[in-house]
């Protein structure tokens, strides 16, 4: 396992067109975490998967935001209509719930231009 | 909502130098994390703390519950220390809160 993977690493887009992208967490993780970070600011919570199940959305994923984990493995976040003030940088992270401890992905690098 | 403040928000030393990195919050938590992040995004995790202090390597951190504190430090600084270090607390439904990051510098 190397750990928490995300894909793509960056992605230009223009404005108005729909963007998906991709976390493969550590495989026993059962807990999902996706956060924005955008330039010179700590990420912020987007949402959390325990298994397949979304447990919790932040007031930051609007309608235009979509998250789905099918089968409690990987996770695809959706943006339609991309918006200039979408970009920032996504991350992933994965963890264990009987242990706490995270494992951050690289992250997806978003540019709407 | 927990409010995370960390300081100094910049910090640049000397190869060599002891290095302390401050982290208050509002609300009461179950854990801490101090993670590292590089240019280019990655973060990694270096400490989860529920109380007291834990090391690992030239890295310390310790905790006060009572008083809602946290410290990172950083002993003989290295160059290849330069990140920026984050302090984090939660977990569970509602993610992690983080603060704003410190960004630190350690010129040889």
């Amino acid at each position: 396992d190397t750990g928490v993977s995300q894909d793509p690493r960056h992605k230009i887009t223009k404005r108005g067109q729909n963007v998906t992208f991709r976390c493969d967490p550590i495989s026993e993780h059962n807990r999902l975490y996706w956060y924005r970070q955008t330039l010179g600011q700590g990420p912020e919570f987007l949402t959390y998967f325990q298994n397949e199940a979304q447990l919790e959305k932040s007031r930051l994923l609007s309608d235009r935001f979509s998250a789905e984990r099918p089968k409690g493995s990987f996770s695809t976040l959706e943006i339609q209509r991309t918006e200039q003030g979408d970009s920032a940088m996504y991350l992933c992270a994965s963890s264990l719930q009987t242990e706490g401890g995270y494992t951050f992905g690289s992250g997806t690098r978003l540019t709407v231009v | 909502k927990n409010e995370v403040e960390q300081s100094p928000q910049n910090l640049t030393a000397q190869e060599g130098e002891f290095i302390t990195i401050n982290c208050s919050y509002s609300v009461g938590i179950s854990a801490l994390h101090w993670l590292q992040q590089h240019p280019g995004g990655g973060i990694v995790s270096l400490f989860m703390l529920s109380s007291g202090k834990k090391k690992h390597g030239r890295l310390i951190a310790t905790i006060n519950i009572q008083e809602k504190h946290s410290s990172l430090h950083i002993t003989a600084s290295h160059p290849r220390d330069s990140a920026v270090y984050i302090c984090a607390v939660g977990g569970g439904a509602d993610g992690l809160t983080f603060g704003k990051g410190t960004h630190l510098i350690i010129q040889p």
